[in-house]
């Protein structure tokens, strides 16, 4: 069965930096195309980026561009997001998740979640 | 940006009754409109794609509707496990783009 893990999130302060990973199982991890989605405390949705299957085309939200990078290796099924320069905004719980095949925004399977604070 | 709004914000709803829930984008998405649902400490799961597609597994008595600007997703009987937040997305390959509504509540009236 599908099966994507987070992993990484904690407590930093501004300014500070976190990698996110997320670990992919059950599927052809290199055929799908995958992205961050997250999720502030009591709040709604937002996606954050996505990366094509074979790492071509790449996708930021307005909010984090120029801070945040996404990444993927096929060879290790892992999906990857470094986040830099973070800001209080930026706290929420970070999904992993993957998106069906010919739609590309599509979200089939989420992980579990990774929370990220950012307090001082 | 399209933006997605979804309505009511919060719904009360008696178990066994039946609920509609509204969404509705600032330009046409076509009929690139997915509904999820979300419980408490979990990630959301897909229930609609395509507008009006079930995802896989999930019950009959969830339906979509719409295309262009106007989405419902109706949940025929509730049963006491549909009681959750529900979002609905746009989703577009080209040029990328993928929004959220802000979230509906179903609770228990």
């Amino acid at each position: 069965q599908v099966q994507l893990v987070e992993s990484g999130g904690g407590l930093v302060k501004p300014g500070g930096s976190l990698r996110l990973s997320c670990a992919a199982s059950g599927f052809t991890f290199s055929d799908y195309y995958m992205s961050w989605i997250r999720q502030a405390p009591g709040k709604g949705l937002e996606w954050v980026s996505y990366i094509s299957s074979s790492g071509s085309t790449i996708y930021y939200a307005d909010s984090v561009k120029g801070r945040f990078t996404i990444s993927r290796d096929n060879a290790k099924n892992s999906l990857y997001l470094q986040m830099n320069s973070l800001r209080a905004e930026d706290t929420a719980v970070y999904y992993c998740a993957r998106s069906v095949v010919g739609a590309n925004l599509l979200v089939q399977y989420w992980g579990q979640g990774t929370l990220v604070t950012v307090s001082s | 940006e399209i933006v997605m709004t979804q309505s009511p914000a919060t719904l009360s709803v008696s178990p066994g009754e039946r609920a509609t829930l509204s969404c509705r984008a600032s330009q046409s998405v076509s009929s690139n409109l997915a509904w999820y649902q979300q419980k408490p400490g979990q990630a959301p799961r897909l229930l609609i794609y395509g507008a009006s597609t079930r995802a896989t597994g999930i019950p009959a008595r969830f339906s979509g509707s719409g295309s262009g600007t106007e989405f419902t997703l109706t949940i025929s009987s509730l049963q006491s496990e549909d009681f959750a937040v529900y979002y609905c997305q746009q989703y577009n390959n080209w040029p990328p783009s993928a929004t959220f509504g802000q979230g509906t509540k179903l609770e228990i009236k």
